[in-house]
């Protein structure tokens, strides 16, 4: 089985409030990522796990948070949202973890919209 | 930091015919991947080509890793063929993937 799946599929929060979004995968990978999608924008990486290590890209450390209870879970966490929070948020897996990322398997996504 | 750069953004086929995709990059890749998403469905990845050529039913990846690009071929397009194309690199040591805008592939019967 490789499948990653997420939820919600779709999500609709007024600014300012919390946004949790859960992501899970059988596939005993290492690393697990968080990918926020714009439209005409490339996926850009938020944060990921490597084992219980966080890694979060500095331009959005202060925005996301994230926890990994076990190796099959992964949330991102937004405790304020704001209108620019509207995007589709991907989380993948991987058994990468040495020099290479390895072959990343994708979710289908959790839709935010912010109102 | 790594850019991805792809073309072209968008293009149209009719059914049986080839295309080539094009997918360019601005620092050594260890690792380069060729995504696909269906419209409204997640990313899958198609194939796995730091360098050389590989296949995998009707597509073909040329990575040339001096020149930084690497190539899509796809041969005998099919409508099922259509959806968005992305090129993604590695970044620095299993720090993720770099990922370009994406061709978005349209054929026709």
């Amino acid at each position: 089985d490789t499948t990653v799946k997420q939820n919600p599929r779709y999500k609709l929060a007024r600014v300012g409030k919390p946004v949790n979004l859960i992501c899970s995968q059988t596939m005993n990978h290492d690393t697990m990522y968080w990918y926020q999608k714009k439209p005409n924008q490339a996926p850009k990486l938020l944060l990921f796990y490597y084992d219980k290590i966080l890694n979060r890209e500095a331009d959005t450390f202060e925005k996301f948070q994230s926890s990994r209870p076990n190796n099959s879970f992964c949330s991102l966490y937004i405790g304020s949202a704001g209108l620019e929070y509207s995007a589709m948020y991907l989380c993948a897996s991987s058994s990468g973890g040495g020099a290479n990322t390895g072959q990343l398997y994708f979710g289908e996504g959790s839709k935010l919209t912010v109102l | 930091g790594q850019q991805v750069q792809q073309s072209p953004s968008s293009l149209v086929l009719q059914e049986g015919e080839n295309a080539e995709l094009q997918c360019n990059f601005s620092s050594t890749a260890t690792q380069l991947q060729w995504f696909y998403q269906s419209p409204g469905g997640s990313l899958v990845s198609l194939l796995s080509n730091p360098s050389g050529t590989k296949h995998t039913g009707r597509l073909t990846s040329t990575t040339v890793t001096k020149e930084r690009r690497s190539s899509l071929h796809i041969s005998s397009s099919q409508t099922t063929d259509s959806g968005t194309y992305l090129c993604a690199i590695d970044r620095n040591y299993a720090q993720g993937l770099t990922f370009g805008l994406g061709t978005r592939v349209s054929v026709f019967p």
